[in-house]
């Protein structure tokens, strides 16, 4: 079945440590997408994709990273710059053009 | 700044019912709507879409635009306590990005 998967699920990082989470996707979509959602607020950008090997800031960029080595594949690092990156992270696709977007099931990340 | 707005809620319907969600956004150049099912802890599910005035129906919902007013509902009929979640209004104004309400929880109560 075509389809996002994110992963992983639950990610827990310390204090000054980079993450990467992982996003890849089976729709043959061009259009990559990283939101971030924290309770009570709407989805809120951080990074996109139209195609591979380009990407664009979103509202909220500082602090994370990007690549779009292949078509099917849009990791996003959280660095240490990014001082509150407690939140659910959204990874979702779409085609070209003014669809919807599939989205992934979500990495849950806490700072410890 | 380009907003969405949503009532937060919580929205209480007995089942059976009919749910009616509002959704209200400032940029006038809007050609997207869409409307998003997010169960608690799971991501957001895409139910609906509208991109010209008037009414879109799809089973049990309805979405509806009225761009004069910058206003798009959802109306969900028989409502179910299995339609109990947080519903998202979105809107693209044009290009890859699209803006999100904060969404509206809906309980249907059994």
């Amino acid at each position: 079945d075509g389809g996002i998967t994110q992963s992983p699920k639950y990610l827990f990082r310390k204090e000054g440590q980079n993450v990467t989470l992982s996003c890849e996707q089976n729709l043959n979509h061009d259009a990559m997408y990283w939101y971030r959602q924290d309770p009570g607020q709407g989805l809120r950008l951080i990074y996109y994709s139209q195609i591979v090997n380009d990407f664009q800031k979103g509202d909220i960029a500082e602090g994370y990273s990007v690549s779009r080595e292949k078509k099917e594949s849009f990791p996003l690092t959280v660095t240490s710059a990014q001082k509150n990156p407690t939140a659910f992270y959204l990874c979702a696709s779409r085609t070209q053009g003014n669809g919807g977007y599939t989205f992934g099931s979500g990495t849950r990340l806490t700072v410890v | 700044q380009k907003e969405v707005e949503q009532n937060s809620g919580p929205l209480s319907v007995p089942e059976g019912a009919i749910a009616s969600l509002n959704c209200t956004y400032s940029d006038r150049g809007s050609q997207s709507f869409f409307w998003y099912r997010q169960y608690s802890g799971k991501s957001p599910e895409l139910i609906m879409s509208i991109y010209s005035n008037g009414d879109k129906e799809d089973g049990r919902f309805t979405a509806q635009l009225n761009k004069a007013s910058q206003y798009v509902s959802l109306l969900i009929r028989d409502s179910q306590p299995s339609d109990s979640a947080t519903y998202l209004c979105a809107v693209s104004p044009g290009g890859f990005k699209t803006i999100f309400g904060a969404g509206t929880r809906l309980f249907v109560k059994a």
